[in-house]
């Protein structure tokens, strides 16, 4: 099946510093890739919409700023967590869906484990 | 899109049939209900997906009566590894079409 793959894993970052974290789908095209964050023992919450060559769409109450976008190719949207602060320590994830498909399934990535100290 | 009300948590054991329902009032017509499933620290897979009466595949069935204001997801015989986090989600479909996660309903299967 579809993989969508993040990177890194797992990262621990001074508070003031910025992280930046890929998702890539690697056997398919995705014009639109999702970014959630989840908390723990809650559910995970959209973001934002990355669609590929414009801007990102940002959900309410996200700051565009703090969490930049890019996602410059089919198969790649990067998330920038900028001037990272404790409170932003979280779980990221991305997913995407084929862009040649109807109503299929979303794949998603195994997430990203952020820790700001 | 239509919210969607399930458990917050089940409690089941190994072996049993598992059913979660969950209701979703006010389903648009062009909308899916989909479910997905969750364990700790990794992304969400997708279960299963359906838009009317009945959906099986390997590890699942999907039920959704005519009205389509509820469906129910069905585990057969479930063991220790399906402890997990299933959602459900009602969705217009379409790869740019957003996912909007609700609570999830915890399942703890114990032996």
């Amino acid at each position: 099946g579809a993989v969508v793959s993040q990177h890194p894993s797992w990262v621990i970052c001074k508070s003031g510093t910025s992280v930046k974290i890929e998702c890539r789908s690697l056997d398919f095209q995705a014009t639109t890739m999702f970014w959630y964050r989840q908390f723990p023992k809650q559910s995970l919450m959209l973001m934002a919409t990355s669609n590929e060559g414009s801007k990102a769409t940002y959900e309410q109450g996200v700051e565009k700023d703090k969490f930049l976008i890019n996602h410059a190719s089919l198969t790649l949207s990067t998330l920038t967590v900028t001037s990272a602060h404790p409170e932003d320590s979280s779980f990221y994830i991305c997913s995407a869906r084929d862009k040649g498909q109807g109503a299929t399934e979303a794949f998603f990535g195994q997430g990203t484990r952020l820790t700001v100290v | 899109l239509a919210k969607t009300t399930q458990p917050i948590s089940m409690d089941s054991y190994e072996g049993q049939e598992v059913n979660i329902t969950c209701s979703h009032n006010n389903i648009a017509t062009n909308d899916y209900i989909t479910w997905y499933q969750q364990f700790p620290s990794q992304g969400p897979r997708f279960i299963i997906q359906g838009y009317k009466t009945k959906v099986t595949n390997e590890v699942a069935s999907l039920f959704i009566p005519a009205d389509r204001k509820s469906s129910t997801l069905s585990l057969p015989r479930v063991s220790l590894s399906d402890t997990a986090v299933y959602y459900c989600l009602v969705e217009r479909g379409g790869a740019t079409n957003k996912l909007i996660f609700g609570t999830g309903t915890l399942l703890a299967v114990q032996p």
